[in-house]
């Protein structure tokens, strides 16, 4: 079984400031997913990275897929209250997506 | 933007009883999926559907779960004998393999099972 790890478990930030947030595993996988939950809520697909050194971005947001296919981080650039929620990261496998554990990151005004 | 909806937001049914959630996905995406997420627990994968039958389920999907796709439009999760443990919030989803391979998920239906 893929085992995804997502550092750290939880982030609290003032506004303005950079974070990054990683997702990692021993395994190697074809392509990878970032969600963002908010409570109550579904998983909205971010993005999906799928070449080994791959950068995608996404505003303030940037998601980076490892050389060897086997991590991911997400750096956002001065963050916002808005950016409040739990970030995850998945894998698709055997018709199934393969979740982290989220990084619940808190953005203070 | 298309959406997945579910129906209802919240459901409060006792033991014992029989609750069907309802799901429609995006109107051409070709595989449907359920999931539940027990509260401050991780996302879990329960079942699968493709091509009108079961792809993949997980050991959490045992006997007192199905799933019908009744008219190519709906897409239930049927609990036959409810738990305790079967409170969690669940989400369907669905996917086209054409090119994107993100899910879209459904903003989920909350079901306390008292």
């Amino acid at each position: 079984t893929q085992l995804l790890e997502q550092s750290p478990q939880f982030l609290s930030i003032q506004e303005g400031e950079n974070l990054t947030v990683y997702c990692n595993s021993s395994s190697v996988f074809s392509s990878l997913q970032w969600y963002r939950q908010e409570p109550g809520e579904g998983p909205v697909l971010l993005v999906t990275v799928v070449t080994g050194g791959e950068v995608k971005k996404l505003k303030r947001l940037t998601f980076q897929f490892g050389d060897a296919r086997k991590d991911s981080s997400l750096h956002i650039t001065a963050a916002q209250p808005g950016d409040t929620g739990l970030y995850l990261c998945a894998v698709d496998s055997n018709y199934q997506l393969i979740w982290g554990a989220g990084t619940k990151l808190i953005i203070k005004p | 933007e298309p959406e997945v909806t579910q129906t209802p937001s919240h459901q409060v049914t006792q033991m014992g009883q029989e609750v069907i959630l309802r799901c429609v996905p995006i109107s051409n995406h070709l595989y449907f999926y359920w999931y539940r997420q027990i509260l401050g627990q991780k996302v879990e994968f329960l079942v699968s559907f493709y091509n009108n039958e079961i792809s993949e389920k997980s050991e959490i999907f045992d006997d007192q779960f199905s799933v019908e796709r009744p008219d190519g439009s709906n897409f239930t999760l049927k609990i036959r004998s409810t738990k305790l443990e079967d409170s969690a919030m669940y989400f369907c989803a669905s996917l086209n393999r054409m090119g994107n391979y993100g899910y879209t998920f459904g903003s989920g239906t909350r079901l306390t099972v008292v």
